[in-house]
């Protein structure tokens, strides 16, 4: 398998339930992030790791937490969601250089999430 | 603050025209990269074409070539002969300083119309 897979494409769940959400990538990259995706909204960056550590968190509420196992996956627990949480939760990987600009993500197919 | 404008909500194009999607950004970084993706309706991210702040050309992929203009600061995508697949959401984005996530525009709806 190549490149940046996501896991499951659909999500339905209660406002009461846990899920998580996984994001594996197969290019060796050293980054990997987290972005929430809203009808009619700009992508929002909810967590980037870098080198398996958690280096930005743009005030996302307690009630997604991402965890970074190795450098090749990623997962968001998700608990007592909202309705307004429903979105397309998009993973993406990139390599990351001191300085260096050229280098853009590769993305997953997204878990398109429904909280009901 | 690092910010990228795309002004355009949605833009209509006659199959086999040529369109362009403006993208203008706000940086005083010198060293920056510029980037387009393009989103289907199945959600996913597809990378379609890169300009680094110090490229001296501007930068072309197959139907795509991105009008770099850096005193302008646009960096407008240009899809030549235009297919159906080409409708969907295409964003602009910029990295600066290194080690910075992309920063997204709101992103442009294509419409190709046969």
């Amino acid at each position: 398998e190549t490149g940046v897979t996501q896991t499951p494409r659909h999500l339905v769940m209660g406002m009461t339930n846990k899920k998580s959400l996984k994001c594996e990538q197969h290019l060796g990259h050293n980054a990997m992030y987290w972005y929430k995706q809203s009808a009619k909204k700009p992508l929002e960056l909810m967590f980037v790791y870098s080198l398996e550590e958690r280096v930005e968190n743009n005030s996302v509420p307690s009630r997604f937490s991402p965890e970074c196992p190795n450098s090749s996956h990623l997962f968001l627990h998700l608990h007592t969601l909202q309705p307004e949480d429903s979105a397309l939760y998009l993973c993406a990987s990139s390599q990351e250089y001191q300085g260096a600009v050229g280098y853009g993500y590769t993305f997953g197919s997204g878990t398109r999430l429904t909280v009901v | 603050a690092q910010k990228i404008t795309q002004t355009q909500p949605g833009m209509f194009v006659q199959e086999k025209e040529a369109v362009t999607l403006d993208c203008t950004y706000d940086t005083s970084d010198p060293s920056y990269g510029l980037f387009w993706y393009k989103q289907p309706s199945s959600g996913e991210m597809i990378f379609l074409i890169y300009q680094g702040s110090y490229d001296q050309q501007n930068a072309t992929e197959g139907r795509y070539s991105l009008n770099f203009q850096k005193a302008r600061k646009s960096a407008n995508l240009v899809i030549s002969a235009s297919q159906l697949g080409d409708s969907a959401m295409y964003f602009c984005a910029m990295r600066y300083s290194g080690n910075t996530p992309l920063v997204f525009g709101k992103g442009t709806r294509l419409s190709v119309i046969a």
